[in-house]
């Protein structure tokens, strides 16, 4: 069953600097998605992707961040220069229609 | 900024019975539903989905309700597993037809089964 995967699975960086979050979708589906959790809180959207371009972002999702396709099957989130509240767990998700599927997340810690 | 809210967070049921989740919304707009279950360390796993114009949706021992005059919707497992334990979200979206439409997610119900 196809599934969508994250690397890498844990990442520790200092406060500062940039990390790149990558995701392979399921082949066919056609919008991406990232989600955030931090510990303890609810699963919280950051940004949709469809046709190549952004269509909705939240208030969490500044300046720092941002996404790209850039190869045709990886979807990446790039935070700039990390703050320690963004210590989360971040999920990639991909769908067709109304449901979304998860990969594993990545765990992102800030020190 | 509560739209989606899980009352119960958590929830003991016996091996074979019933269990039953629940979910309230606030945001007339959401207009179609999904249930997640979590494992630790994992990501969500999609269960089961609704759209508003339906009240009932099943897929083999799990069942949607949905109530949309109440805002309320409900996920029935039965018989429950042990291999059920798990936490559950409720998510909800609104939105165009064939548009991205983000997940507004409840903080989750832990569900244990005992043997």
């Amino acid at each position: 069953e196809p599934e969508v995967t994250q690397t890498p699975s844990h990442q520790v960086t200092q406060m500062g600097q940039e990390v790149i979050l990558r995701c392979v979708p399921i082949s066919n589906h056609l919008y991406f998605y990232w989600y955030r959790q931090i510990l303890g809180q609810k699963v919280e959207f950051l940004v949709s992707f469809y046709n190549n371009e952004i269509s909705e972002k939240s208030e969490i999702f500044d300046d720092q961040f941002s996404v790209e396709r850039p190869d045709g099957s990886n979807f990446t989130l790039k935070i700039r220069s990390t703050k320690l509240e963004d210590s989360a767990m971040y999920f990639c998700a991909t769908g067709e229609l109304g449901e979304q599927y998860f990969g594993p997340g990545t765990r992102l810690t800030v020190t | 900024d509560q739209q989606v809210k899980q009352n119960s967070p958590s929830l003991s049921v016996q091996e074979g019975r019933i269990s039953i989740l629940n979910c309230d919304y606030t945001n007339s707009m959401f207009d179609y539903f999904l249930w997640y279950k979590k494992y630790p360390a994992e990501g969500p796993t999609f269960l089961i989905s609704i759209s508003s114009i339906k009240d009932k949706n099943e897929d083999g021992r799990f069942t949607v309700f949905l109530n949309k005059s109440a805002k309320h919707l409900s996920l029935h497992i039965v018989p429950s597993q042990p291999g059920d334990s798990a936490v559950y979200f409720c998510a909800a979206s609104a939105g165009l037809v064939g548009s991205a439409r983000q997940l507004t997610f409840g903080s989750g119900t832990q569900l244990t089964v005992l043997p």
